[in-house]
């Protein structure tokens, strides 16, 4: 059965702090990887996706993430986070055809 | 920007009661998808459908949900009866075919059940 987690709950960092929050998945077979992002009062929206080739992804708003197949994680990652990055980030595994969502990050950033 | 829209936005209604929720994928998207999300967790796939036909339904309790797409466009979703913990947030979203494609959500109908 395929299985995501996310090990982070709640998330608390001052600007310009370093972000990397973790996911780990559990599928047998070929896997495409997505993280999504839903800002206070949005729709969940796409923030980066892994499918194949170069296994360090990048997406919009600065933001990044490494699929590493022998740990089944898909970590992600920013460098100086901002006010405006405040939102809950949900890791989101595909396998089969089917899109399973983990539990969710919420992240707060404090100017 | 082409979006997935769904209606009502918000939806209050009492327990046993019969509630239905409406969502137009984007143009020419196939795939449509029907996730609830609880509070403070992930959303969690009720029903995919390919074009007309239901692909997975596994996770819809089909006691008192029921989900078509009779055209192969717009969907509706219905609980018949309400019941407290189906409060929650229900997300449609679309794309092109399933596979190794994104998928475009819409804004979400919250229900409260009373």
């Amino acid at each position: 059965a395929q299985s995501v987690s996310q090990h982070n709950h709640h998330v608390i960092l001052s600007e310009a702090a370093s972000l990397e929050l973790g996911c780990n998945y559990s599928y047998g077979g070929t896997v495409n990887l997505f993280w999504y992002v839903q800002y206070p009062g949005q729709h969940l929206q796409l923030l980066l996706k892994y499918f194949s080739g170069d296994p360090l992804v990048k997406g919009i708003k600065g933001f990044e993430a490494e699929f590493i197949k022998s740990k089944f994680s898909f970590n992600l990652r920013k460098p100086s986070v901002q006010w405006s990055d405040t939102a809950e980030y949900f890791c989101a595994p595909r396998g089969a055809d089917k899109l399973i969502f983990g539990t969710g990050t919420r992240l707060q950033v404090f100017p | 920007e082409a979006e997935v829209a769904q209606s009502p936005r918000y939806k209050i209604t009492e327990k046993s009661q019969a509630v239905a929720f409406w969502c137009d994928p984007i143009s020419g998207h196939a795939t449509l998808y029907w996730y609830r999300q609880i509070l403070g967790q992930g959303p969690e796939l009720l029903v995919q459908f390919q074009d007309e036909s239901v692909v997975d339904d596994s996770q819809l309790p089909k006691d008192r949900f029921s989900a078509e797409r009779l055209k192969g466009v717009d969907s509706t979703l219905k609980i018949q009866p309400a019941e407290l913990g189906d409060s929650a947030m229900y997300l449609c979203a679309s794309s092109h075919s399933t596979g190794a494609n994104v998928l475009t959500f819409g804004a979400g109908s919250r229900l409260t059940v009373l």
